[in-house]
């Protein structure tokens, strides 16, 4: 059972566009969401995170939406640049130092 | 800081061979985690300890994978007899409890290879 799932698997925006990534939890346990942008060889790196008590969450140019109600939350990243090209996951986890649920990731590509 | 240190980063080995990857969480954390990645599975939790304590390793799976933590510096995920099933990117997390927040900071990660 995949307890979080992502979409798209892949999207390609052009430069300066919005790029808005999807996920969707089933455990309505978890209490943290964070989002982890990765490049090829490196490993997943912390971009931004949000609990359920907000709906929404900025730093720079990138944007968390969450609705509670739905359990379901969103990435958005505006003025996108080639820079962004990476792959990105959403993830989900229990209160505490808890493991991470990671979803399945989705590649980016931001054309000129 | 340094980061979350791993090594090697790349190991290939042969079927039935001994493979130990080690990890150095970042100085102060007190939460640490074993993920691997592939391609049909994405990211998933081997183990996890908090205080150098095993909490959960039913993502461990079989009795060829180990890990061990003798102290707040220190892990080591063993696999013995590696099978080419188990070629993967694993990676090393950790993170520290401070007001509510869970940040987990990933490693670079080590490339294993089994022919």
């Amino acid at each position: 059972q995949q307890q979080v799932k992502q979409s798209p698997q892949s999207l390609i925006v052009q430069k300066g566009g919005i790029s808005i990534i999807n996920c969707a939890y089933e455990n309505t346990a978890f209490d943290y969401f964070p989002w982890y942008q990765q490049f090829p060889g490196k490993g997943p790196a912390l971009l931004i995170a949000i609990r359920p008590d907000v709906s929404e969450k900025k730093e720079g140019r990138f944007t968390i939406s969450f609705n509670k109600s739905a359990k379901q939350f969103s990435l958005h990243i505006m003025d996108s640049q080639p820079g962004d090209s990476a792959t990105y996951f959403c993830a989900a986890s229990k209160p505490g130092n808890t493991p991470l649920v990671f979803g399945k990731g989705t590649r980016l590509s931001v054309i000129a | 800081d340094a980061g979350v240190i791993q090594s090697p980063r790349h190991e290939v080995t042969e079927m039935g061979q001994e493979v130990t990857l080690r990890c150095k969480p970042i100085s102060g954390h007190n939460s640490l985690f074993w993920y691997r990645q592939t391609m049909m599975r994405g990211l998933e939790l081997l183990i996890y300890f908090n205080n150098n304590v095993p909490i959960d390793d039913s993502g461990m799976p079989e009795d060829r994978f180990s890990a061990k933590m003798p102290n707040a510096s220190f892990s080591t995920l063993k696999i013995q007899p590696s099978e080419p099933r188990d070629s993967a990117v694993y990676f090393c997390a950790s993170s520290f409890q401070s007001s509510g927040t869970y940040e987990q900071y990933f490693g670079p990660g080590t490339r294993l290879t089994v022919t």
